[in-house]
């Protein structure tokens, strides 16, 4: 596609739920990464695809956290027993291989809130 | 671990003026950094990049340094717009890491 395209922009859950949180990212695009971004902070690393490797998950924050990369493109993100601190937005981002050197092109991210 | 830093949270300017974001970095390895402009509800857009091997590149309006020296990069903006307001981050890694590390930002703000 022309973009990263990441679904749903926004999502409302009660705590305790499970979330998916779903990237597209741009055709062609071997590497994919997943960003968690709080509110006034910077960007927080939590998974790194790159093509058929296995992924880098240094970055996630709990094992309540997984990522699977289907088919080498399609992303899903999944949150299980949400809790209020998952509150935050998360962005997909892709590039062209991984490695130094690659811009990524981001998605508009999915802003999560726990309530 | 080590990470990218700024130091301003938010920097107000008026319109036409020359804007200047810095980012402090503490990883003496790290030899690739980029800026990004974030504008409200969307993700981050690459603004410029450059490598340890250069110290200055310019772009449309746009001017990064970088100082290995003192770990220091910085964005200039000449002729500040208001389409220039959005929050900027730097960002930096270094040759076969594979994932960038991001500063807080810096939030710019423009005045007409």
């Amino acid at each position: 596609g022309a973009g990263v395209s990441q679904s749903p922009s926004n999502k409302v859950t009660e705590k305790g739920k499970d979330v998916e949180l779903r990237c597209d990212p741009i055709s062609g695009h071997t590497a994919l990464y997943w960003y968690r971004q709080s509110l006034g902070q910077g960007l927080e690393f939590l998974i790194y695809f790159q093509g058929n490797s296995a992924p880098d998950k240094s970055g996630l924050p709990s094992d309540r956290f997984s990522a699977e990369r289907t088919g080498g493109s399609v992303s899903t993100l999944t949150i299980q027993r949400t809790q209020q601190e998952d509150s935050a937005v998360y962005l997909c981002a892709s590039s062209l291989a991984g490695g130094t050197g690659n811009s990524y092109t981001f998605g508009s991210g999915t802003r999560l809130t726990v309530v | 671990g080590e990470s990218v830093g700024l130091h301003l949270p938010t920097l107000s300017v008026q319109e036409g003026d020359n804007s200047i974001i810095n980012c402090a970095y503490s990883n003496s390895a790290s030899d690739y950094f980029i800026w990004y402009k974030q504008e409200s509800g969307k993700g981050p857009q690459f603004i410029i990049d450059i490598r340890s091997n250069m110290d200055k590149r310019q772009g449309q309006r746009v001017t990064v340094l970088l100082n290995k020296t003192v770990k220091h990069l910085s964005l200039q903006i000449a002729a500040t717009q208001p389409g220039d307001s959005a929050v900027y981050f730097c960002a930096e890694t270094f040759t076969g890491y594979s994932t960038l590390t991001f500063g807080k930002g810096t939030m710019l703000l423009v005045s007409p």
